[in-house]
């Protein structure tokens, strides 16, 4: 089945660091990949996605890049803020098999000033 | 905007007691979904709904039960509250097609004593 894999956290850094978040799946389909963000004691937000091979998806100076060869969509930011803390989830979606969204187990991000 | 609304946002219940959890959407969606959260386990998918008078099983529906009578509404139902329950509850919407994205709710803590 699909799955999706994220690496653990907790992620500490220092404002204005350079953040990368890992993310590879499985998918037997053509899925469409997605980063939601989550902040205390809310929802998920959707951050940014992208539907094909090679798109870029960016939203708030966070970007990733859907790489079919190596199946990852890593999140990366190339200067953190205070503001980012939050818990972030890698995600794909597989129209082939109902719409389902199928979700990482999250990335606590802390950013200390 | 109203989106995904969930209630209510915080409940405890007692070992065997009964419950419904209400989720409605503005958007109409099609599909909709039920999600529990367990700390540092990610998103696990309950029930989902692909329309009106369809529902089917997700990865945990044991304890569960749901309806979907409308396009807007997609009650959830716990029934013989086990602590095992003890959970944030997440109901979501999307629509059809490949670059679709979930629309989340803000949540329900509940604990079960």
């Amino acid at each position: 089945g699909n799955s999706v894999t994220q690496m653990e956290g907790p992620v500490t850094l220092s404002e204005e660091a350079f953040l990368t978040i890992n993310c590879t799946y499985t998918a037997t389909g053509y899925p469409s990949l997605f980063w939601y963000v989550q902040y205390p004691g809310e929802g998920l937000q959707l951050l940014l996605k992208a539907t094909k091979a090679d798109d870029k998806g960016s939203n708030k100076g966070f970007e990733a890049t859907y790489r079919k060869e190596t199946t990852s969509f890593h999140l990366e930011k190339g200067s953190v803020q205070v503001s980012d803390s939050a818990v972030y989830f890698c995600a794909l979606s597989d129209p082939s098999y109902g719409q389902n969204f199928v979700f990482g187990p999250g990335t606590r991000l802390s950013v200390l000033p | 905007n109203a989106g995904v609304t969930q209630t209510p946002k915080f409940r405890i219940l007692k070992i065997g007691q009964s419950m419904t959890l209400q989720c409605a959407q503005d958007m109409n969606h099609n599909y909709m979904y039920w999600y529990r959260q367990d700390p540092g386990m990610g998103l696990k998918l309950i029930y989902y709904s692909v329309g009106a008078g369809i529902t089917d099983k997700g990865e945990v529906p044991n304890g569960y039960n749901v309806s979907r009578s409308t396009t807007e509404d997609f009650p959830l139902r716990l029934e013989l509250a086990a602590p095992s329950q003890t959970s944030v509850y997440f109901c979501a919407s999307s629509s059809s097609g490949p670059d679709t994205e979930a629309f989340f709710g803000q949540g329900t803590r509940l604990t079960v004593v």
